[in-house]
């Protein structure tokens, strides 16, 4: 079966760092899309970054972007200068061949003034 | 980007009685919808996928009598739930597929069930 392991259920960071969340999953397919989604208190689903599982270069959009390591199966996303507006519930998630969008528990980032 | 829209975005409804809750792709064309719920703090359960012109594909525990989904036009796809209790009392989100096929999808905005 395919999962998507999301290890931190919650972190808490100040305004201005860095931080990563970390987002491992398990596919045997060759070819997959992998997100990260994020949704605030308005509970509004985000697309924030998305990966081609066959293209080797990391996504990047302004201040996030992953660290897309294909053999072992990871797929964190760094957040850089971390804002205020940053606070939210982060999902990672696999989409499998049959079009299904599997998620991950959730880390729940909160961003320290 | 694509714009889904739900309706309503909460509702509160008597034990017994049955809610309707609407999925619009507003700029594009969705022959793929997805329903999802949501409990607090915790992550989006796939419920169903809607198709358009054609039966809803129900993941497995998902009642489909209690959980009626209809997509009866490329924009507009309905979930109804059926005689709600309030154990059905939940976050409901949908979702579209855009047109390009990037595997990307657009959510609606949810729906808070409230079962009294």
């Amino acid at each position: 079966a395919q999962t998507v392991t999301q290890s931190q259920p919650e972190m808490s960071v100040q305004e201005a760092e860095t931080v990563t969340l970390s987002c491992t999953y398990d596919t045997s397919e060759s070819n997959y899309y992998l997100f990260w989604y994020k949704q605030p208190p308005s509970r509004q689903m985000i697309l924030v970054i998305r990966q081609e599982a066959y293209k080797q270069q990391n996504a990047t959009e302004n201040r996030f972007s992953v660290n897309f390591q294909k053999a072992a199966k990871s797929f964190s996303l760094k957040i850089s200068d971390s804002q205020l507006g940053d606070t939210a519930m982060y999902f990672c998630a696999f989409l499998n061949r049959d079009d299904k969008i599997i998620f991950g528990k959730g880390t729940r980032l909160h961003i320290l003034p | 980007g694509a714009v889904v829209s739900q309706h309503p975005s909460r509702v509160i409804c008597k034990s017994g009685t049955s809610v309707k809750i609407e999925c619009r792709s507003l700029d594009f064309q969705a022959t793929t919808m997805f329903w999802y719920r949501q409990f607090p703090k915790q992550s989006l359960m796939l419920m169903a996928t809607s198709n358009e012109g054609s039966k809803a594909t129900y993941e497995q525990g998902v009642e489909k009598d209690k959980f009626l989904i209809n997509h009866a036009s490329l924009t507009l796809s309905t979930l109804t739930v059926t005689s709600a209790h309030p154990e059905d009392s939940s976050f409901y989100i949908c979702s579209a597929r855009g047109q390009r096929n990037t595997g990307e999808l657009f959510f609606g905005e949810g729906s808070r069930l409230t079962v009294l």
